[in-house]
């Protein structure tokens, strides 16, 4: 099984700082995939950013980087030139690539906070 | 544009009631899932489906089954509510795997209080 630790229960940042979120996975698996969801308090789950295990390029979405580290099993969120709109529950998620459909492992969320 | 789309924003239902919640998907995809969303758990998976009329358990079935009798629809059904199961109920659909890419689509999720 699975499990993914998001340690940071709550952040709050000015508006245009760069923040990081930091989660921590483990697993025995060697293929998978790591996302990076947002839910605003509209509740809508949306994704941020995706990397698959087996690239070691880190994944990039405009303002969005991650961090990968497949060794130490961690994954962090970077979110530059932070803007209100970012204001959300962050959630880090798992998904093993073996075949055939799976769902997603969570961890329990960040809330990120930006200040004007 | 991806839409997946839940029945209710908002339900409440008596205890022993059986309540049914309903996830549309309009992306032909082959995959749908069901997670419930608790506060300080996350998000948690309930069911999901990789073909009409195939379920498998997920890591909370317990109280819970489901039913897909067409592609784009997935119905998660509590046979009999109890409080505990008072949560937001979170629906995502997905390509099916080998396919470029697995991300789950989420729908905006149906909070159901159980009263």
């Amino acid at each position: 099984a699975q499990t993914v630790t998001q340690s940071q229960p709550e952040m709050s940042v000015q508006e245009a700082e760069t923040v990081t979120l930091s989660c921590t996975y483990d697993t025995s698996e060697s293929n998978y995939y790591l996302f990076w969801y947002k839910q605003p308090p509209s509740r809508q789950m949306i994704l941020v950013i995706r990397q698959e295990a087996y690239k070691q390029q880190n994944a990039t979405e405009n303002r969005f980087s991650v961090n990968f580290q497949k060794a130490a099993k961690s994954f962090s969120l970077k979110i530059s030139d932070s803007q209100l709109g970012d204001t959300a529950m962050y959630f880090c998620a798992f998904m093993k690539r073996s075949g055939g459909a799976d769902g997603l492992t969570f961890g329990k969320g960040t809330h990120l906070i930006i200040q004007p | 544009d991806v839409k997946v789309t839940q029945s209710s924003r908002y339900l409440v239902k008596r205890t022993g009631e059986k309540v049914f919640l309903e996830c549309v998907q309009d992306m032909d995809h082959e995959n749908m899932f069901w997670y419930r969303q608790d506060p300080g758990l996350g998000l948690r998976l309930i069911y999901f489906s990789y073909d009409v009329k195939m379920k498998e358990k997920g890591d909370i079935p317990e109280g819970y089954s489901v039913s897909r009798e067409k592609k784009e629809r997935f119905s998660l059904i509590l046979e009999s509510a109890s409080t505990n199961q008072t949560s937001m109920y979170l629906c995502a659909s997905s390509f099916e795997r080998g396919a470029s890419t697995d991300t789950q689509y989420f729908g905006p999720g149906t909070r159901l209080t159980v009263l």
